[in-house]
């Protein structure tokens, strides 16, 4: 059940886009993204919920497709400070599982000057 | 920041030993988790609480068990702590499900 992340790391010059994609096996009610900078805690950046609805925080935006289980994040323009470990919390469509979240292995985001 | 304390932040034990993190809360927010966080496997679902005395298990929570007996506090024990046990452990809250989880700074716990 655990949702599958790619790639499993990349590195980017300052100003260069990425994607990183969470895949799952079931189907999705929702989607969170999480960055997490070494040593420090996991920090929510957005939700998409199913609908195909697509987000925005800063530079960094994601879209959700529920027919593909799918959802992508698009970092453009990288800055520095987008450095860290991405990581994609996934809630199944299924009653009972009281908003719980299953995160994936995650994306390490390396950008360089 | 949401207002959440772990303690403690590092702790070295023993094999066998009992261990109880505690996780706190200033923002009375219903939702509470405990999670893990090992190189390789991101981070898993312990256990949770939907409030007050309300909780279940999560995707590994063997070994583990919690209370909460207040909103803002949500203890996690481990009744005798193994070397596999070692691991980064994280507390979360949230206002409600499909709200954004916040994360407390985590527990560095070392099980020798």
């Amino acid at each position: 059940q655990q949702p599958v992340q790619s790639p499993q790391a990349v590195i980017l010059r300052e100003g260069e886009d990425a994607v990183i994609n969470c895949s799952s096996s079931k189907a999705l009610y929702s989607v969170h993204w999480y960055r997490q900078k070494h040593g420090e805690a996991p920090v929510f950046l957005m939700i998409l919920l199913k609908g195909g609805e697509q987000k925005g925080h800063e530079k960094i935006s994601a879209s959700f497709n529920e027919k593909k289980q799918q959802s992508s994040l698009y970092l453009t323009a990288s800055q520095l400070s987008y450095s860290g470990t991405y990581f994609c919390g996934t809630e199944m469509s299924y009653g009972g599982s009281q908003g719980n979240l299953i995160f994936g292995k995650g994306t390490k985001l390396s950008v360089k000057p | 920041d949401a207002g959440i304390t772990q303690s403690p932040r590092h702790k070295v034990t023993e094999t066998g030993t009992p261990v109880t993190l505690r996780c706190h809360q200033t923002e009375n927010h219903r939702y509470m988790y405990w999670y893990r966080q090992d190189p390789g496997h991101g981070l898993r679902l312990i256990h949770y609480s939907y409030g007050v005395k309300d909780t279940d298990k999560g995707e590994v929570s063997d070994g583990y068990s919690v209370s909460r007996s207040k909103t803002e506090d949500f203890l996690l024990t481990l009744e005798s702590a193994t070397s596999s046990q070692t691991s980064v452990y994280f507390c979360a809250i949230s206002e409600s499900n499909n709200q954004p989880q916040h994360f407390g700074d985590g527990t560095r716990l070392s099980i020798l």
